[in-house]
């Protein structure tokens, strides 16, 4: 059974780096038919996509968050990273780690989600 | 930018259909997905590509496309289906409507 799991601080200072990373379990980041993505959640408030990432190492971001936003993959540890700079209390919410088929497949498997506050 | 415009909310009886739009310019072009999220869980997909059910969603979850229009339909609608529901399609990256919260009552 296919397992994300989203770990890092749950407190963030404002104007420093947000780094969460994403274990997966039960599949490999090396798989060439999927990509793996991070989206978040404001509370109270709708989904947004952050970024996605292929096992090559290749990214594509939110044109909103590109200048500030970092993706990385892991294939000896089987995880994928998200390094978010600059943050501010806008950045704070749930996030999601997720994995996506090919083009228009939809995010078949997500994780749990880790809550993120951001503050002084 | 791009966005997808949904109804901040729909209501229904249990039995009845619901029904919920999402609207988007050329959004024929691109593929929809719908996730279903309950309050304080993940997100769970329902519909991708449009109109396909991945395995082990209810019949009851359908979905259709017309011009700019991709709609969500519920048939038979029941209480466990109230929930947050969401759409999403592709453009340079993938984007997210807004959300609509369907109450069963």
């Amino acid at each position: 059974q296919l397992q994300l799991q989203e770990s890092g601080p749950g407190l963030v200072r404002t104007s420093e780096t947000l780094s969460l990373t994403c274990a997966v379990s039960g599949a490999s980041v090396s798989d060439n038919s999927h990509y793996w993505a991070w989206i978040r959640q404001p509370p109270g408030k709708g989904l947004e996509w952050i970024g996605a990432i292929y096992y090559t190492g290749s990214t594509s971001y939110n044109p909103s968050l590109k200048t500030r936003v970092a993706m990385s993959v892991d294939t000896s540890e089987n995880q994928f990273s998200l390094r978010l700079t600059s943050v501010t209390a806008a950045d704070s919410g749930v996030y999601f780690c997720a994995r996506r088929g090919s083009y228009g497949s939809g995010y078949d498997y997500w994780g749990q989600g880790t809550l993120v506050a951001v503050s002084s | 930018s791009s966005e997808l415009t949904q109804p901040p909310s729909v209501s229904v009886s249990p039995g009845q259909t619901a029904r919920i739009p999402c609207s988007g310019d050329k959004l024929g072009n691109k593929f929809t997905s719908w996730y279903q999220q309950k309050a304080g869980r993940s997100p769970v997909l329902v519909i991708y590509q449009d109109t396909k059910r991945p395995s082990g969603i209810a019949e009851r979850f359908s979905a259709s496309i017309s011009g700019n229009t991709a709609t969500l339909t519920i048939s038979g609608t029941q209480p466990v289906d109230e929930a947050d529901y969401y759409c999403q399609a592709w453009d340079s990256g993938t984007m997210f409507g807004g959300g609509t919260r369907l109450t069963v009552l």
